[in-house]
């Protein structure tokens, strides 16, 4: 099956720190990889993807790069900023027959102070 | 921009209730979904839906959850007797083609309280 696994949080930064939150996937077929973010009392939104192996998702200064050799998305930014503090999930899709659902991790609160 | 709406915000219900929730997708949007977020745990995939009818189901999805688009623009949620363990954020998402690359857009999510 599919099946998303990233790391435990809450992650605490003070602001202009260098964040990683790891990712790691198992997939049966292709997946196509997702990063979204859940700011506090919203839903969820895209903040960036990867469809093959070697492409880099890119938005709002943080980048994932899809490792098929290693089976993971890690989420990168050099210089967060205290808007960053959020839940980031990971998550996979794989098509099936022309349509696809996400699986995501279990979420990474990131929590950044001034 | 184009947003995925739901209503109620809130939902405050005994077990054993129904409830439905309801949401409305992205006008041109052709594939409809619900998920679900337990407090503190991930976000679980409850069903698909396309062209009328359910394309694929998680084992949550069990015979006291039934989805419907009851006319051109809403897409609802039904738990016919809720449970305690019902208790979740429950989300709606909609996307343009099935594929992986067609990003699904969220809804910001219906809190539901069982109590």
């Amino acid at each position: 099956g599919n099946s998303v696994t990233q790391m435990e949080g809450p992650v605490t930064l003070s602001e202009e720190a260098f964040l990683t939150i790891n990712c790691t996937y198992t997939a049966t077929g292709y997946p196509s990889l997702f990063w979204y973010v859940q700011y506090p009392g919203e839903g969820l939104q895209l903040l960036l993807k990867a469809t093959k192996a070697d492409d880099k998702g890119s938005n709002k200064g943080f980048e994932a790069t899809y490792r098929k050799e290693t089976t993971s998305f890690h989420l990168e930014k050099g210089s967060v900023q205290v808007s960053d503090s959020a839940v980031y999930f990971c998550a996979l899709s794989v098509q099936n027959s022309g349509y696809s659902t996400l699986t995501f991790g279990k979420g990474t609160m990131l929590l950044v102070s001034p | 921009e184009p947003e995925v709406t739901q209503t109620p915000s809130h939902q405050v219900t005994q077990m054993g209730q129904e409830v439905i929730l309801r949401c409305v997708p992205i006008s041109n949007h052709l594939y409809f979904y619900w998920y679900r977020q337990i407090l503190g745990q991930k976000v679980e995939f409850l069903v698909s839906f396309y062209n009328n009818e359910i394309s694929e189901k998680s084992e949550i999805f069990d015979d006291q959850f039934s989805v419907e688009r009851p006319d051109g623009s809403n897409f609802t949620l039904k738990i016919r007797s809720t449970k305690l363990e019902d208790s979740a954020m429950y989300f709606c998402a909609s996307s343009e083609e099935g594929s992986p690359n067609y990003e699904q857009y969220f809804g910001p999510g219906t809190r539901l309280t069982v109590t």
